[in-house]
C-alpha cells in the first residue's frame, strides 16, 4: 500500500540558510500534520492543514511556513536556519480531522551546520 | 506538567516474556490513544490504538485504557528482539497528537 513519501531524506544546509521540506501523503487522505523531532526528543506537533486550510498551529517557529497545495501535498519552509533546527521532521497524514488515525512518512533529517 | 507521561525508564526483558509499558495523560477530554514504535533514527509506527476503556489485543499486543484514571498500557506478549525499540505513547488532542517522550524496550535473546 502506498505510503506518505517525504522528500529529501537527508538535507544538510548551513546557517542562515533557507530549507525545504516536501511531503506527499497516502492516496485519498485530506490532513497532513508536520512534527520536529529533535536528538532523543518524543516528535512535537508543528502545524497541519485539513481541505488546504492551516487547521492547527503548535511550537512552529515563526522563521516557518508551510502550506497544503490542490494535490495535497505539503511543503514546509524553513528559513534564517539555526543549529538548533537540526532534527528529524515528520509528516503525517490521516483521512480526515479528530480522531483518525496518523501515518508517518519516513522524514527528512535536517542537519544544519 | 507534560500532557502525555511515560516515566519508565529503559526496560530489559528476555526473550519471550512480557514487556509492559505505562502511559498516563492529563487531558481528561481526550479520546483517542495510540501506541507507536520507533526504531533509531526511523519514523514512528503505528501498532495499536483504542478509543474505549478496556483491553484491546492485536496479536502479541495488548493496549489497555482506563479513562477515569488517564491511563494506557501496552503489553507486549511473547517479546522478541525485534520488538526493541522505543515506544511512544500518543493521546489525540484538537488534531494533533501529543506524544509521550517514550520507553525503550530491550528485548534480550
Amino acid at each position: 500500500a502506498a505510503g506518505v513519501i517525504q522528500s529529501p531524506r537527508h538535507l544538510i544546509k548551513e546557517k542562515r540558510e533557507t530549507a525545504t521540506l516536501k511531503c506527499y501523503p497516502i492516496p485519498r487522505h485530506d490532513t497532513v500534520y508536520w512534527y520536529q523531532q529533535g536528538p532523543g526528543q518524543d516528535p512535537q506537533f508543528l502545524i497541519s492543514f485539513y481541505e488546504k486550510m492551516q487547521s492547527d498551529k503548535g511550537s512552529i517557529p515563526d522563521r516557518f511556513s508551510a502550506q497544503q497545495f490542490s494535490d495535497y501535498h505539503s511543503e514546509l519552509n524553513m528559513s534564517s536556519l539555526e543549529l538548533g533546527d537540526s532534527a528529524l521532521y515528520f509528516c503525517a497524514s490521516s483521512a480526515g480531522q479528530g480522531a483518525d488515525i496518523q501515518y508517518f512518512g519516513a522524514g527528512t533529517r535536517l542537519s544544519v551546520l | 506538567q507534560k500532557e502525555v507521561e511515560q516515566n519508565s525508564g529503559p526496560l530489559s526483558v528476555p526473550e519471550g516474556a512480557i514487556a509492559s509499558l505505562n502511559c498516563t495523560y492529563s487531558d481528561r477530554g481526550s479520546q483517542s490513544f495510540f501506541w507507536y514504535r520507533q526504531y533509531s533514527g526511523k519514523s514512528p509506527e503505528l501498532i495499536m490504538f483504542i478509543y474505549s476503556n478496556g483491553d484491546k489485543e492485536d496479536g502479541r499486543f495488548t493496549a489497555q485504557l482506563n479513562k477515569a484514571s488517564q491511563y494506557v498500557s501496552l503489553l507486549i506478549r511473547d517479546s522478541q528482539p525485534s520488538d526493541s525499540a522505543t515506544y511512544l505513547c500518543a493521546v489525540d488532542g484538537n488534531n494533533r497528537l501529543a506524544f509521550g517522550k517514550g520507553n525503550q524496550v530491550v528485548v534480550i535473546p
